[in-house]
């Protein structure tokens, strides 16, 4: 059983176009969030929801809006895809929020903008 | 600005020796610290962690240490096995009215070799 998954794998898309992430854990957390590995291979945190509120959005673009439905999905919405928007996004959630308990990682979803 | 630094891009080590990998971090205010490991196309997963009120942690094979007043911390992973071949992450938090979020290093590519 996968703890965290991620869909799609993988998405190609055009600049300029919409598309949707999605990430739901069946682990029973209570706390989501959102990463972007940029090429430097850096990780770093765009949203966290607890409990579906919204709690940490990092200076991220208003193109990017994370829906959480319940407690168990995150989605991440972007419009207007730009180049910059390349990039690996893993979702994670943990059972209560930030970092004192271990996150737990979907394998990502590589974004790729042509 | 980077407040979480893993230097070294690359390690490689034979296996049964020791591997060393270090991570420093600029942040005073961090007081507590982890380490991911990260297979290809899979997401981070939880290694082992300690807090700033520690100076050592151990779990199995793998021991981080913390030196406070350096700001560095280090992950010994002894013996070294060819499946410990990974990325690994440095991350931080600290603790703040928004939740701990956590800052990750650009991780290190440890190769170990039959």
């Amino acid at each position: 059983d996968t703890a965290v998954s991620q869909t799609p794998k993988y998405l190609v898309t055009q600049m300029g176009n919409d598309k949707s992430i999605k990430c739901e854990q069946n682990l029973g957390h209570d706390t989501m969030y959102w990463y972007k590995q940029d090429s430097k291979k850096f990780l770093k945190i765009m949203f966290s929801y607890n409990n579906k509120e919204l709690i940490i959005n990092e200076t991220v673009p208003n193109r990017f809006s994370p829906k959480s439905p319940d407690k168990a999905h995150l989605n991440l919405h972007i419009n207007s895809l730009e180049l910059g928007d390349s990039a690996v996004y893993f979702c994670a959630s943990s059972q209560v929020p930030g970092g004192r308990q271990p996150q737990h990682f979907g394998d990502g979803t590589r974004l790729s903008i042509l | 600005d980077q407040q979480v630094k893993q230097n070294s891009p690359s390690l490689s080590v034979q296996e049964g020796r020791i591997s060393i990998l270090n991570c420093d971090y600029t942040n005073s205010m961090f007081d507590y610290f982890l380490w991911y490991k990260k297979y290809p196309a899979e997401g981070p997963t939880f290694l082992i962690s300690i807090s700033s009120i520690k100076d050592k942690n151990e779990d199995g094979r793998f021991t981080v240490f913390l030196n406070k007043s350096a700001k560095h911390l280090s992950l010994h992973i002894v013996p070294s096995q060819p499946g410990d071949s990974a990325v690994y992450f440095c991350a931080a938090s600290v603790r703040n009215n928004a939740g701990n979020m956590l800052t990750f290093g650009g991780g290190t590519r440890l190769m170990v070799k039959p």
